[in-house]
């Protein structure tokens, strides 16, 4: 139990060019949605945190403008890097949860940006 | 300030052989210590959560100890295979706010036939 899909799992696009990452919950309701980004060699660094139905917080240093997170459902979060470019390249990672279990994470979506 | 250290920060091992990673915690007051195993290019997956009144926890062959007094923690992988090739990452929770998981920079394995 408890799955959590990422989609797309790898993305290669041009600078300037919008990206969505989605994340899923399967078999379970997220109350919560969790976006991270990984570094190569580095830990899980959180970004935002969503709940269902409310805007996302997003820590300090993160560009709510840049990075728009959507949790329109409770199995559904997107996350939008607009108008990417190198430097957004990265290892973007979901995790979800509901009331009664801890975080579970996707596989990841590797961003590319040329 | 709330940190997560693990040891050793890379680690080569025979195929069959046993090892014993390390992770070391100031984080305050604490709530659970989760041990991933991470992929390269995957998500992290659950090993073993605990929290502060269990000491030992397993998951196949992997066995988790936990000494909240030292805040230390261990991960004992046994017989250890070749998929067992990954980074190990430890996240501490704290009790003020559990969904705040403090990462680790985690072990990396490998494992030689």
């Amino acid at each position: 139990g408890a799955v959590v899909s990422q989609h797309p799992s790898w993305v290669i696009c041009k600078s300037g060019t919008s990206v969505k990452i989605e994340c899923r919950s399967l078999d379970f309701q997220a109350t919560t949605m969790f976006w991270y980004r990984q570094f190569p060699k580095q830990s899980l660094m959180l970004m935002a945190t969503s709940n269902e139905g409310s805007k996302a917080t997003y820590e300090q240093g993160v560009e709510k403008d840049k990075f728009l997170i959507n949790h329109a459902s409770l199995t559904l979060s997107t996350l939008t890097v607009t108008s990417a470019h190198p430097e957004d390249s990265s290892f973007y990672i979901c995790s979800a949860r509901d009331s009664h279990q801890p975080q579970h994470f996707g596989d990841g979506t590797r961003l590319s940006i040329l | 300030k709330n940190q997560v250290e693990q040891s050793p920060q890379s680690l080569i091992i025979l195929e069959g052989k046993n090892c014993t990673l390390q992770c070391n915690y100031t984080v305050s007051p604490f709530s659970n210590l989760r041990w991933y195993k991470q992929d390269t290019g995957r998500g992290p997956v659950s090993l073993t959560i605990m929290t502060f009144s269990e000491n030992t926890k397993s998951n196949r062959r992997y066995t988790a100890t936990l000494d909240a007094d030292t805040k230390q923690s261990s991960l004992h992988i046994t017989a250890s295979q070749l998929s067992d090739s990954a980074s190990y990452i430890c996240v501490v929770s704290a009790a003020y706010n559990t969904d705040k998981l403090i990462f680790g920079t985690g072990t990396r394995l490998q494992v030689f036939p």
